[in-house]
């Protein structure tokens, strides 16, 4: 079955710097891969999503994600952090006509 | 619009009551879902629905019991509420069973006291 595991249940940065969220996934079939966002008291909006094709996948807010098999990893950056960047983050992977497995969540706090 | 919207939003009640969210999407999506976050803001699917038929029960208490009227709509019915159900319940929607792009509504806390 698959799994997800999120590196570091709180990041902090900078405004300004660089945002980096850790995901590994662990699927014995081609994953799908996404990075949903979640702000305070609201549902979860997606980011991003990889299916198939292009390794690195640009989504909504100037995140990028890139899928990298060989590490099994699909880590979020952001070149530059906002402060409205601060959220929680998952992220999920699906096989096919499974349903999403959450990671358990990154809280992104920025400093001014 | 909203695309899927849930109510309540917030729900407080006493632990042996029964209490109903409800669940509707615009979309035209055949297939819904109930997640629960708890407080550590884990995600954990609960049910899933795929134009009113049941395709997932996860290992969830039989006080939970889902309903879809429509393939529009599902509902989530609790009976005999206890403290450890206290969080927060999401539905979603997806175009198609088995499509892992969910749609999530905005949440409506419950807490038990």
């Amino acid at each position: 079955a698959q799994s997800v595991t999120q590196l570091g249940s709180h990041v902090s940065v900078s405004e300004g710097a660089l945002v980096l969220l850790r995901c590994n996934y662990s699927s014995s079939v081609p994953p799908y891969l996404f990075w949903y966002v979640q702000y305070p008291n609201q549902g979860l909006q997606l980011l991003l999503k990889y299916t198939t094709g292009a390794t690195l996948v640009k989504g909504i807010n100037g995140f990028e994600a890139e899928f990298k098999k060989s590490e099994t990893s699909f880590h979020l950056t952001k070149p530059s952090a906002h402060m409205s960047d601060a959220a929680e983050y998952f992220c999920a992977v699906s096989e096919a006509n499974t349903p999403l497995v959450f990671g358990k969540g990154t809280r992104l706090s920025v400093i001014a | 619009d909203t695309a899927v919207s849930q109510t309540p939003k917030y729900l407080v009640t006493q632990m042996g009551n029964d209490k109903s969210i409800k669940c509707e999407q615009n979309l035209g999506h055949d297939t819904m879902y109930w997640y629960k976050q708890d407080s550590k803001k884990f995600l954990k699917i609960m049910f899933s629905y795929n134009n009113k038929e049941l395709i997932i029960n996860e290992t969830v208490p039989n006080r939970f019991s889902p309903k879809s009227p429509d393939k529009a709509h599902l509902n989530l019915h609790i009976n005999s509420l206890e403290l450890g159900d206290s969080a927060v319940y999401f539905c979603a929607s997806s175009l198609l069973s088995g499509e892992a792009q969910l749609f999530f509504g905005e949440g409506s806390r419950l807490t038990v006291l």
